[in-house]
């Protein structure tokens, strides 16, 4: 069964530091993979996500991810953060082709101070 | 807003009693699925179903089951409640099969439940 590890459960930044927060999934076959975010008081939205193709992803505010498919790692980055970026980040992974479990990693909650 | 709406959004109750919980996807969206999120274990996969049909499964207690109704919305029901079913409980909507609809999640407010 596929699972997903991310590494820091809380981080703290100063405002224009950069980001990395790690994810590593456990599963052979073919994955696609997503990080989402859930601010204070909000609901979870998807920030990015990799199908195939470029392991580069970009998504919303300015966040990239690259997957690594030799380290089953998809990092989360940001080369900048903001106060605004003070939020909870969750990695998930969907075996494709498997079946429709999208299972997610326990969270990494990030404070930025400002 | 995200279209995907849960009631009750709060709800407290006793160790033995069974509650139920309630989604409404977005417009449209096929699949519902369960997570049960606590501070210890995170976002848990509950279960999936799509179009009616239960399509994935993942740790849900044989005290909790779901279905689907064919106008689509979803129920989630707890039942025997243990103190350590306290937990925020999301509902999360997507297009289609995860393949064909990308896997974007669409997810509620979520439910918070106490169980004292």
């Amino acid at each position: 069964a596929q699972s997903v590890s991310q590494h820091n459960h809380h981080v703290i930044l100063s405002e224009a530091a950069s980001l990395e927060l790690g994810c590593n999934y456990s599963y052979g076959g073919t994955v696609n993979l997503f990080w989402y975010v859930q601010y204070p008081g909000q609901h979870l939205q998807l920030l990015l996500k990799y199908f195939s193709g470029d392991p580069l992803v970009k998504g919303i505010k300015g966040f990239e991810a690259e997957f690594i498919k030799s380290k089953f790692s998809f990092n989360l980055r940001k080369p900048s953060v903001q106060w605004s970026d003070t939020a909870e980040y969750f990695c998930a992974v969907n075996a494709r082709n498997r079946d429709d479990k999208i299972i997610f990693g326990k969270g990494t909650r990030l404070h930025i101070l400002p | 807003d995200s279209g995907v709406t849960q009631t009750p959004k709060h709800l407290i109750t006793a160790t033995g009693q069974r509650v139920t919980l309630r989604c409404s996807p977005r417009s449209g969206d096929l699949s519902v699925y369960w997570y049960q999120q606590s501070l210890d274990q995170g976002l848990q996969f509950l279960i999936q179903y799509y179009n009616g049909e239960e399509r994935a499964k993942g740790n849900i207690l044989e005290r909790f089951s779901a279905q689907q109704f064919p106008d689509l919305h979803s129920e989630l029901n707890l039942s025997s409640l243990e103190l350590g079913d306290s937990a925020l409980y999301f509902c999360a909507s997507s297009g289609g099969l995860a393949g064909a609809s990308r896997g974007e999640l669409f997810f509620g407010e979520g439910s918070r439940l106490t169980v004292l």
